[in-house]
């Protein structure tokens, strides 16, 4: 029974171009959340979902930045133009039900802006 | 507006020893509170968990006490292993739907 599978690990991108993290959730899991970690801070919550929904986006900036989480296949967390700023790890978790029994993070994507 | 503070970056100590971290939380409405345990380059992974009408959680060597009056709750981890150095995050959930809201973390360091 895979973890939480997020993909890529690293991921480079110029200034203006589009980010793309993908994130699949643990089998049986219909909850999926994704955090930023920027250096030296603890995560901050982005997103939260589940099948084709979007519950909680609360802590998504207002432009640039999207999130999916399709019937088929995994949540997609996108950032267009991306900036200097963006660079942070990138860290998506699942959970069967709610958070409370702790959810099963993934090992994140670290996206550097160049 | 961090509601949850993790006032100590970093804590060192000697194996064998009670490691105790510890966490201050602003929101009384939170009612449930966790604990994360993060090494370089990986995920946080979810160690004990306590709900707010408890003041005591135990789970083998890892111990969360909650003080609501005081909003504040401690990990202890006795006895400490080089193996327990890592980031530790304690995070709150209650009002605000599915989300987690995290402290800064403290790095603790535990020396043979």
């Amino acid at each position: 029974n895979a973890g939480v599978m997020q993909n890529p690990r690293h991921l480079v991108r110029r200034r203006g171009q589009e980010a793309r993290l993908r994130c699949s959730p643990m089998k049986g899991h219909s909850h999926v959340y994704w955090y930023r970690q920027l250096p030296e801070e603890g995560l901050k919550f982005m997103v939260y979902l589940q099948k084709e929904n979007i519950i909680d986006e609360s802590g998504m900036p207002k432009e640039r930045f999207s999130a999916e989480f399709p019937k088929e296949g995994p949540s997609i967390l996108r950032i267009q133009q991306v900036v200097r700023g963006d660079s942070a790890a990138y860290f998506c978790a699942s959970s069967p039900t709610g958070p409370n029994q702790g959810y099963t993070f993934g090992s994140g994507t670290r996206l550097t802006v160049v | 507006d961090q509601q949850v503070k993790q006032n100590s970056p970093s804590l060192s100590v000697q194996e064998g020893r009670i490691s105790i971290l510890n966490c201050d939380y602003t929101n009384s409405m939170f009612d449930y509170f966790l604990w994360y345990k993060k090494y370089p380059a990986e995920g946080p992974t979810f160690l004990i968990s306590i709900s707010s009408i408890k003041d005591k959680n135990e789970d083998g060597r890892f111990t969360v006490f909650l003080n609501k009056s005081a909003k504040h709750l401690s990990l202890h981890i006795v006895p400490s292993q080089p193996g327990d150095s890592a980031v530790y995050f304690c995070a709150a959930s209650g009002n605000q739907g599915g989300k987690l809201i995290f402290g800064q973390g403290t790095e603790l360091s535990v020396k043979p």
